[in-house]
């Protein structure tokens, strides 16, 4: 099955730019989709279809997709986006087609 | 407002069975497919199973596969994952969650933990 492979950790100061990278065999031609966790809270989905945002999530929020790697980047990053980060895809030509990252922690310096 | 509440889980012994519940509303349940993603203590995002909006479309991860059977009742509103042959690996907050592909609305989970 597709294999979604995510750095456990990122650290960035704050004002600093977040890159968050999710690799995968010709990621490119699949929709990656990325989620935030907090603890204690369920995930939220803050891009979806490689770079668009759902309504309600900051413009800091993007994302790209090509080749076999998918990245998340945060701008201007803020101690409130201190959280996981899980990128995920649809894999339609699968029997088991929902297909998670490992997770990256992104840690506010 | 989307809401999602799940519901059923608690402490079961291996071997055993429970079956969790979602209750669905502020939209057209019977219009989106849903699913069931699960995270094991302090571990990453399992996805475990969806169900398309007719039901006419399942599918499951490898890992509970033969052991969880995912429904829905579109009358009722509601999302079902019967779990059986629970093992300890089992063990996770489990979450509904909405939509096709890209999962936009979750639930809060409900924690399941198999034990003796």
């Amino acid at each position: 099955s597709y294999v979604l492979t995510q750095p456990p950790s990122v650290s960035v100061a704050p004002g600093q730019t977040a890159r968050i990278t999710c690799g995968g065999n010709n990621i490119g031609s699949k929709s990656v989709h990325w989620y935030q966790q907090k603890p204690g809270q369920a995930p939220v989905l803050v891009v979806y279809d490689d770079s668009d945002r759902p309504s309600g999530i900051p413009e800091r929020f993007s994302g790209s997709n090509s080749g076999n790697t998918a990245t998340l980047t945060i701008s201007r990053v803020e101690a409130g986006d201190e959280a996981d980060y899980y990128c995920q895809v649809w894999d339609s030509s699968s029997d088991h087609p929902g297909v998670f990252g490992g997770g990256t922690k992104l840690t506010v310096l | 407002e989307v809401q999602l509440v799940e519901s059923g889980g608690g402490l079961v012994k291996p071997g055993g069975s429970l079956r969790l519940s979602c209750a669905a509303s502020g939209f057209t349940f019977s219009s989106y497919s849903m699913n069931w993603v699960r995270q094991a203590p302090g571990k990453g995002l399992e996805w475990v199973s969806s169900i398309s909006s007719s039901s006419s479309y399942i599918y499951y991860a490898d890992s509970v596969k033969g052991r969880f059977t995912i429904s829905r009742d579109n009358a009722k509103n509601s999302l079902y994952l019967q779990m059986n042959s629970l093992r300890a690996e089992d063990t996770a907050v489990y979450y509904c969650a909405r939509d096709h592909s890209a999962f936009g609305y979750w639930g809060q989970g409900t924690l399941v933990t198999v034990s003796s």
